[in-house]
């Protein structure tokens, strides 16, 4: 089955430890997201790529960072994790951009970070 | 004012029941609308989008837009205990292109 795949399902890391979390994807979709959702938060959109193309959020910090190597992988680094950055990090793709049909997003099952 | 708004409830329905949800959205522009199901610990799941005035059904499910009223709601008919989630209302605004704005989400309880 064609899915959003995000390895660890949990992990744990200490505070000022680099982390990266994975997300892979077998839609061949163009566009792949990152989220971040905070317990009993909306989920908040950190970044995306559209293909190579990558779109930062104006107040997603510069802790966070994101590389696609190639269509099918997205990475979220975090360079210096803080107690603040606990949180569910979400991957989703989608086909295409803009609202239409054929390009709503999908999500992943999520990371769930600790920081102690 | 946000962007996308919901209650958070929660929102109680016995077994069978009809529940419904509404959202409402400040941005007279946006043209797409979604919605998300999500389990205690788990992901969102796409269960509905809705891009035209007017209702749209799948299954028990229905999703209807008001863009005058600037409302979306999704009504959840014979509703199920698994049926018991938050639900994420989610609209792309204007020039937003594919960036999806949340609302905060309304927990749903289906009681036996």
């Amino acid at each position: 089955d064609a899915m959003v795949i995000q390895n660890p399902r949990y992990q744990v890391t200490q505070f000022g430890k680099p982390v990266t979390l994975s997300c892979s994807q077998t839609l061949n979709h163009n566009v792949m997201y990152w989220y971040q959702q905070k317990s009993s938060q909306a989920p908040k959109l950190l970044f995306h790529y559209y293909d190579k193309d990558f779109n930062n959020e104006a107040d997603t910090p510069d802790n966070f960072q994101s590389r696609r190597p190639n269509t099918s992988f997205c990475f979220l680094d975090i360079r210096s994790p803080g107690l603040g950055d606990a949180a569910m990090y979400l991957c989703a793709t989608s086909r295409g951009s803009g609202g239409s049909v054929g390009n709503e997003q999908f999500f992943g099952p999520g990371t769930r970070l600790t920081v102690l | 004012q946000k962007e996308v708004e919901q209650n958070s409830g929660p929102l109680s329905v016995p077994e069978g029941a009809i529940a419904s949800l509404n959202c409402t959205y400040s941005d007279r522009g946006s043209q797409s609308f979604f919605w998300y199901r999500q389990y205690s610990g788990k992901s969102p799941e796409l269960i509905m989008f809705i891009y035209s005035n007017g209702d749209k059904e799948d299954g028990r499910f229905t999703a209807q837009l008001n863009k005058a009223s600037q409302y979306v709601s999704l009504l959840i008919r014979d509703s199920q205990p698994s049926d018991s989630a938050t639900y994420l209302c989610a609209a792309i605004l204007t020039g937003g292109g594919n960036k999806l704005t949340f609302g905060t989400g309304t927990q749903l309880k289906v009681e036996l």
